[in-house]
């Protein structure tokens, strides 16, 4: 079946400092990328949306600079953290999925990130 | 399941019980929906999916039920086992759009 993998799984760091999350699909070529954030208990809250080789789109509440993300190749998506603080802290996952109509998201298993 | 602050619903079961989780949609226009799995630390694991033509799915051990009515969904899983201990979420795709959005998430909890 399809994979995506993420790395970082795990990542601790001092606040200010940025961090960047890749997300790679293993075994398919990802057309669109979704990253989510889901703090505990909670469930996954939509950050943005990329379509490879366009810009992120970002949903309402979401700063664009606060959360960079690149889509520049049909396997990579990155999100970087800049300048992160403590309540950036969060499970952040990425999913992936290919071109066509009802095409599934295929999630990959998460990355940590604590900011101290 | 609704959860309310920090405090996901919770069912807890007997091992080879039948399980029920339930999930209310607001939206009207969704009709496409998706049930996932999620153990702790990972990511959302899919399970079974229905579209809004239909009422009921079924897949192994694990059924899902629509009801476009009230907009409720359920997931039953037949003769539960430990290893279905996780968070359970809903998902709804709102037609003509590729996002989705995420209910609250129920814990199920079985114990041997």
């Amino acid at each position: 079946g399809a994979v995506v993998s993420q790395h970082p799984s795990r990542v601790i760091c001092k606040s200010g400092t940025s961090v960047k999350i890749e997300c790679r699909s293993l075994d398919f070529q990802a057309t669109t990328m979704f990253w989510y954030r889901q703090f505990p208990k909670q469930s996954l809250m939509l950050m943005a949306t990329s379509n490879e080789g366009s810009k992120a789109t970002y949903e309402q509440g979401v700063e664009k600079d606060k959360f960079l993300i690149n889509h520049a190749s049909l396997t990579l998506s990155t999100l970087t953290v800049t300048s992160a603080h403590p309540e950036d802290s969060s499970f952040y996952i990425c999913s992936a999925r290919t071109r066509g109509q009802g095409q599934p998201q295929h999630f990959g298993d998460g990355t940590r990130l604590s900011i101290l | 399941g609704e959860s309310v602050g920090l405090h996901l619903p919770t069912l807890s079961v007997q091992e080879g019980d039948n399980s029920i989780i339930n999930c209310a949609y607001s939206n009207s226009a969704s009709d496409y929906f998706i049930w996932y799995k999620q153990e702790s630390g990972k990511g959302p694991q899919f399970i079974i999916d229905i579209r809004s033509n239909m009422d009921k799915r079924q897949g192994q051990r694990v059924t899902v039920l629509l009801n476009k009515t009230v907009k409720h969904l359920s997931l039953q899983i037949a003769a539960t086992q430990p290893g279905d201990s996780a968070v359970y979420f809903c998902a709804e795709i709102i037609s003509g759009y590729s996002t989705l959005t995420f209910g609250k998430g129920t814990m199920l909890l079985v114990s041997p």
